[in-house]
């Protein structure tokens, strides 16, 4: 597709249960960001994959967040034991490259996709 | 703490006229600042950008002016028009050392041009 594709677009989920949530990137962008976005704030950062591997999971909240990407592609975010306050827009932005010198950087334009909105009952 | 802030959560501004929309930072590693426009519903869209070596960016009606030691930096709509009401993020990036130009989003400005 010619954007960021996720889904799905609403996820109501009870708390406790595990939920997945997907992120089909721009084809041929190599570096993949997962965000999350709670009510009343900006965007906060989650991880980032570089390829299949993923060299900043600095903004996972908890071990209940994790993620992976197959094929240099298709990222997929999982929820263990949803809670109330994991409720947020989840975004995923993608980006041509990772930039290795600030040359680069408008290489790191991030484009996002609508976001999958997780509502936690 | 918030490391960009944007301290207007609303602007209203007339048809024709020029929008400023202003946001602040605290962390000198920033070296790269971009703006997004985001409608309801929709995810962020890429809006124009600017490189900590220069002070100006021009797009078309859009301007970002970058002062560094004061650490702010700015967006001019000229002239506004209706379609431009959404919300406006300011977003900055540094190298995170572990690989990642993460991206740290100010809580955004929801900018209304009233006709």
């Amino acid at each position: 597709g010619a954007g960021v594709s996720q889904s799905p677009s609403n996820k109501v989920t009870e708390k406790g249960k595990d939920v997945e949530l997907r992120c089909d990137p721009i084809s041929g962008h190599t570096a993949l960001y997962w965000y999350r976005q709670s009510l009343g704030q900006g965007l906060e950062f989650l991880i980032y994959f570089q390829g299949n591997s993923a060299p900043d999971k600095s903004g996972l909240p908890s071990d209940r967040f994790s993620a992976e990407r197959t094929g240099g592609s298709v990222s997929t975010l999982t929820i263990q034991r949803t809670q109330q306050e994991d409720s947020a827009v989840y975004l995923c932005a993608s980006s041509r490259t990772s930039p290795g010198t600030s040359s680069n950087l408008a290489k790191n334009i991030q484009y996002f996709g609508a976001g999958t909105r997780l509502s936690v009952l | 703490d918030q490391q960009v802030k944007q301290n207007s959560p609303s602007l209203s501004v007339q048809e024709g006229r020029i929008s400023i929309l202003n946001c602040d930072y605290t962390n000198s590693m920033f070296d790269y600042f971009l703006w997004y426009k985001k409608y309801p519903a929709e995810g962020p869209t890429f809006l124009i950008s600017i490189s900590s070596i220069k002070d100006k960016n021009e797009d078309g009606r859009f301007t970002v002016f970058l002062n560094k030691s004061a650490k702010h930096l700015s967006l001019h709509i000229v002239p506004s028009q209706p379609g431009d009401s959404a919300v406006y993020f300011c977003a900055a990036s540094a190298y995170s050392g572990a690989g990642s130009y993460q991206l740290t989003f100010g809580k955004g400005t929801k900018l209304s041009v009233i006709p």
